[in-house]
This record gives C-alpha cells, sequence and structure tokens, in this order.
C-alpha cells in the first residue's frame, strides 16, 4: 500500500483555477493510474479522472473542458487544476491509486476545498 | 442525482444480516464489474469489494458482493457496530465514459 496526501489552498475565489498536488510515498509512482476524485458536501462521489505514470490522461466528460492532470515521477506527485471554478466545485478532493476503472485501492485523506469570494 | 441508485440508509442489529443494493443500467453493471466502497465517519473511502465479489485482503469474510443483471448487492452478516458507516457501489459506464457511483447508502447499527 501506498500513502497519499493532497496538498493546496483550502479557499478558491470564483472563477480562478484550483489547484492541488498529491504526494506519493510508501512506493512507486510509475505503475498503475492515479486519479482525483472528490466528495460534494451532500457526500455524493465524483470521479475526476486519472493520470498514468507516462502522462496519459483521461477525464471525466463532464468536467474535461476544465480539467487538466499532471504527474512528476522525479517528485512522486501528481495534480489537478480545474479552472473556473464556482460553488458548484466546493467539495472534499481526494486522490488515489487506480487500478482500474473503479477500483481505488488507495487513498488520500482528503483536502477540502471552497469555492467563495 | 447519481448514476448508480441506492438506499439513503439502512439499519441492523448486533448480529444481524444487512443487504445494499446497488441499480443501475445496461452501460455500467449491466456490462463492467461492481466495486464497494466503506466510509467511516471523517475518513477516506475504503475498498471493500472488488470485480463484484472478491475482497482485498484485509476485509473480513462477513461483507460480500453479488451481481445480477443490471443490480449490485452488498451483504454483511454478524453486523457489528464498527460496520456503522456509509457504504458506497462503483462502476465504469459505457455510455458516458467516466467512472459512476451510488449515492451512497448509510448504515445504522441499532
Amino acid at each position: 500500500q501506498v500513502q497519499l496526501q493532497e496538498s493546496g489552498p483550502g479557499l478558491v475565489k470564483p472563477s480562478e483555477t484550483l489547484s492541488l498536488n498529491c504526494n506519493v510515498s510508501g512506493g512507486s509512482i510509475s505503475s498503475d493510474y492515479w486519479t482525483w476524485i472528490r466528495q460534494f458536501p451532500g457526500k455524493g462521489l465524483e470521479w475526476i479522472g486519472y493520470i498514468s505514470y507516462t502522462g496519459n490522461t483521461n477525464y471525466n466528460p463532464s468536467l474535461k473542458s476544465r480539467v487538466t492532470m499532471s504527474v512528476d515521477t522525479s517528485k512522486r506527485q501528481f495534480s489537478l487544476k480545474v479552472k473556473s471554478v464556482t460553488a458548484a466545485d466546493t467539495a472534499l478532493y481526494f486522490c488515489a491509486r487506480q487500478y482500474s476503472n473503479g477500483w481505488f485501492n488507495d487513498w488520500g485523506q482528503g483536502t477540502l476545498v471552497t469555492v467563495s469570494s | 442525482q447519481s448514476v448508480l441508485t441506492q438506499s439513503p440508509s439502512a439499519s441492523g442489529t448486533p448480529g444481524q444480516r444487512v443487504t445494499i443494493s446497488c441499480s443501475g443500467s445496461s452501460s455500467n453493471i449491466g456490462s463492467n464489474y461492481v466495486y464497494w466502497y466503506q466510509q467511516l465517519p471523517g475518513t477516506a473511502p475504503k475498498l471493500l469489494i472488488y470485480w463484484n465479489n472478491h475482497r482485498p485482503s484485509g476485509v473480513p469474510d462477513r461483507f460480500s458482493g453479488s451481481k445480477s443483471g443490471t443490480s449490485a448487492s452488498l451483504a454483511i452478516s454478524g453486523l457489528r457496530s464498527e460496520d456503522e458507516a456509509d457504504y458506497y457501489c462503483a462502476a465504469w459506464d459505457d455510455r458516458l465514459n467516466a467512472v459512476v457511483f451510488g449515492g451512497g447508502t448509510k448504515l445504522t447499527v441499532l
């Protein structure tokens, strides 16, 4: 099992860009897929997308126009950017290791991002 | 509205067997694997079941999963107080090209 830790601002202004990092420790980042999932205040979960260690991405079509993911294997870190945020993007953001579609084996503790002016 | 449908709540007494259901369609549960997650209060979801009915190491055999057609179920036998949590189902959706989740079922142990 790897350990994952999200980091980034907890407050983002509307129309700005949300940026989060996820640090991977206790294992290799050079395998599997690295994913972002968010949980809304009402508890619903939404898969945002994943990036492989080679940089291949697969985004949720509902967010594709606003999402960018990147990976830096030397830093054992992958990142999420969501542009043009609104209050609807307020959520607890988790990073996780994805073995296959739907299989999320290891999770970070989550980081709360609030979109507000 | 979640793509996969779960009852919002379920309950049982210690020792009882409880079943949590997850309903989908031909584009998700009907054609792809189902996964189940347990989320204890204040923590991240934890994988309970993968590939419809397989348990990761460390998950007690009190937890079992099944799938039939476009529906799936999670059964918990010998209910314990520490099983009180939110439970989510997940699957890939071929039409949406995304992983989809159920809305979650809050299990209360009375």
